[in-house]
């Protein structure tokens, strides 16, 4: 059973500042499997990322993913207010924990 | 643009079994490529993926819930349904339904539904 690590688990920071999101799988992982979706309280996740680096249709270019094996990242350039939420990593079956990101 | 629509009862008494159905627009479920299942989040906590369903009613489930779970496909309604029997406190939740990418293209979830909150008390 592949279990997927999200660090940090909250992520402090400002608008106009970069974020980090991590995720690691316990065993090597086809990036072509690996997803990443936003989730605010209250709505449905969304579909950032597919195939470890492919955004979704319609999602601005300041989120990108990258990463292969165990190791993926996810990336948004610039914090926008809307961009604060949680962030949930997937490979197939499993989610990982998720990441919150807050306002600093 | 597809739509999702989770309907069911939103209470649900210890032992015995949740029943959900999910209704979709603007697609149809019969003889696509893609999959359909269920995720559900219980209160202050992540995503947990529950099970899935191809149109020809060909199944897969969370092994940690296998033995309590049943989902179904009514392509002539356009719908697929959740059954999660025994239940307790700890299976409540929101419950999302969604569908997936063919997993040949990733195998992510590009729709979702809003959620529906199933709470298991007596």
């Amino acid at each position: 059973e592949i279990v997927l690590t999200q660090s940090p688990g909250t992520l402090s920071l400002s608008p106009g500042e970069r974020a980090t999101l991590s995720c690691r799988a316990s065993q090597s992982v086809s990036s072509s499997y690996v997803a990443w979706y936003q989730h605010k309280p209250g709505q449905a996740p969304r579909l950032l990322i597919s195939g470890a680096s492919r955004r979704a249709t319609g999602i601005p270019d300041r989120f990108s993913g990258s990463g292969s094996g165990t190791d993926f990242t996810l990336t948004i350039s610039r914090l926008e207010p809307e961009d604060f939420a949680v962030y949930y990593c997937q490979q197939l079956e499993t989610f990982g924990q998720g990441t919150k990101v807050d306002i600093k | 643009q597809v739509q999702l629509q989770e309907s069911g009862p939103r209470l649900a008494k210890p032992s015995e079994t949740l029943s959900l159905t999910c209704t979709v627009s603007g697609g149809s479920i019969y003889f696509s490529s893609y999959y359909w299942g269920w995720i559900r989040q219980p209160p202050g906590k992540g995503l947990e993926w529950i099970a899935s369903i191809y149109y020809t009613g060909s199944t897969d489930y969370n092994p940690s819930l296998k033995s309590r779970v049943t989902m179904s496909v009514d392509t002539s309604k356009n719908m697929f349904s959740l059954r999660l029997s025994s239940v307790t406190a700890a299976d409540t939740a929101v419950y999302y339904c969604a569908r997936s990418q063919p997993r040949y293209y990733g195998g992510a979830i590009d729709y979702w539904g809003q959620g529906t909150l199933v709470t298991v008390s007596s």
